[in-house]
C-alpha cells in the first residue's frame, strides 16, 4: 500500500526562479496538507486542499499557491523565490472528511534549497 | 495565542534507559494532541493521538503518553529506549472541534532524541 508520495526528493533553485512540488495521497486519502519545516524548526501549515478547493490557508504569502486534481493528487507552487524559502516541504493526506482526527499520513517531503 | 512548547532542543540518554519528552500546550479550546516521529531524511510518523477519554495513550513502538489538563501537558515517554528510536519527536495540537473550520496542526519545534550506547 503506497503511502505519501512527494516528488522531487530534492531540489535547488535560484533566488527569483519558481518551482512546483508534487505530492500524491495515500490510497483512499481525499484531502492534502501542505507543510514547510525550516531546519530545527516545526512543521509550518501552508494550506490545505479539499475537493480541489483551499479549504484552509496559513500565514503564507500569494507567492505559494496549490491545486489539487480530481485524482486527489496536489502541486504546491512558489513564486518568486527568496533564500528563506529554503526548507523541507511535507505533504500530508488524510481519509475523506476526518481531517486530521486519525492523523495525517505524512510523504518524505522535498527539500528545496534556494540559492 | 495558541502554542505548542517543547522545552529540550536535546535529550540524551543511554540505551536501554527510560525517557520522558516533555509537552506543554497553550489553546483556546480542548485539543486534540500528537506525537510524531522524524528519521534522518524521512517524513513524520504518528505514534500516538489522545482526542478524550483514558488520559494515558499507547502508541506504537512501545511508546506511551499521559494528558494532564491543569498542566496543559502531554508527555511522551518510554520505559526502555533501543538504539533505533533515535530520530526527532514533534508535539503537536489541533482544535478538538472545527466549528470554525480550523483544520490545521500547530506544532512545537521538536525534541532530538540521542541513544548513547
Amino acid at each position: 500500500d503506497a503511502g505519501v508520495t512527494q516528488s522531487p526528493t530534492h531540489l535547488i533553485k535560484t533566488r527569483g526562479q519558481q518551482v512546483t512540488l508534487r505530492c500524491s495521497p495515500k490510497s483512499g486519502h481525499d484531502t492534502v496538507s501542505w507543510y514547510q519545516q525550516a531546519l530545527g524548526q516545526g512543521p509550518q501549515f501552508i494550506f490545505q486542499y479539499y475537493e480541489e478547493e483551499e479549504r484552509q490557508r496559513g500565514n503564507f504569502p500569494d507567492r505559494f499557491s496549490g491545486h489539487q486534481f480530481p485524482n486527489y493528487s496536489s502541486e504546491l507552487n512558489v513564486n518568486a523565490l527568496l533564500l528563506g524559502d529554503s526548507a523541507l516541504y511535507l505533504c500530508a493526506s488524510s481519509s475523506p472528511g476526518t481531517g486530521f482526527f486519525y492523523g495525517y499520513t505524512f510523504g518524505s517531503g522535498t527539500r528545496l534549497t534556494v540559492v | 495565542a495558541q502554542s505548542v512548547t517543547q522545552p529540550d532542543i536535546h535529550i540524551t540518554v543511554s540505551e536501554g534507559a527510560s525517557l520522558e519528552l516533555r509537552c506543554n500546550y497553550s489553546y483556546g479550546a480542548t485539543p486534540y494532541l500528537f506525537w510524531y516521529v522524524q528519521s534522518p531524511g524521512q517524513g513524520l510518523q504518528l505514534l500516538l493521538k489522545y482526542f478524550s477519554g483514558d488520559t494515558l495513550v499507547q502508541g506504537i513502538k512501545g511508546f506511551e503518553a499521559e494528558f494532564k489538563r491543569s498542566q496543559s501537558s502531554f508527555n511522551l515517554r518510554k520505559p526502555s529506549v533501543h538504539w533505533s528510536d533515535a530520530a526527532e519527536y514533534f508535539c503537536a495540537v489541533g482544535p478538538g472541534v472545527s466549528l470554525d473550520s480550523n483544520y490545521q496542526l500547530i506544532w512545537g519545534a521538536g525534541t532530538k532524541l540521542i541513544i548513547k550506547p
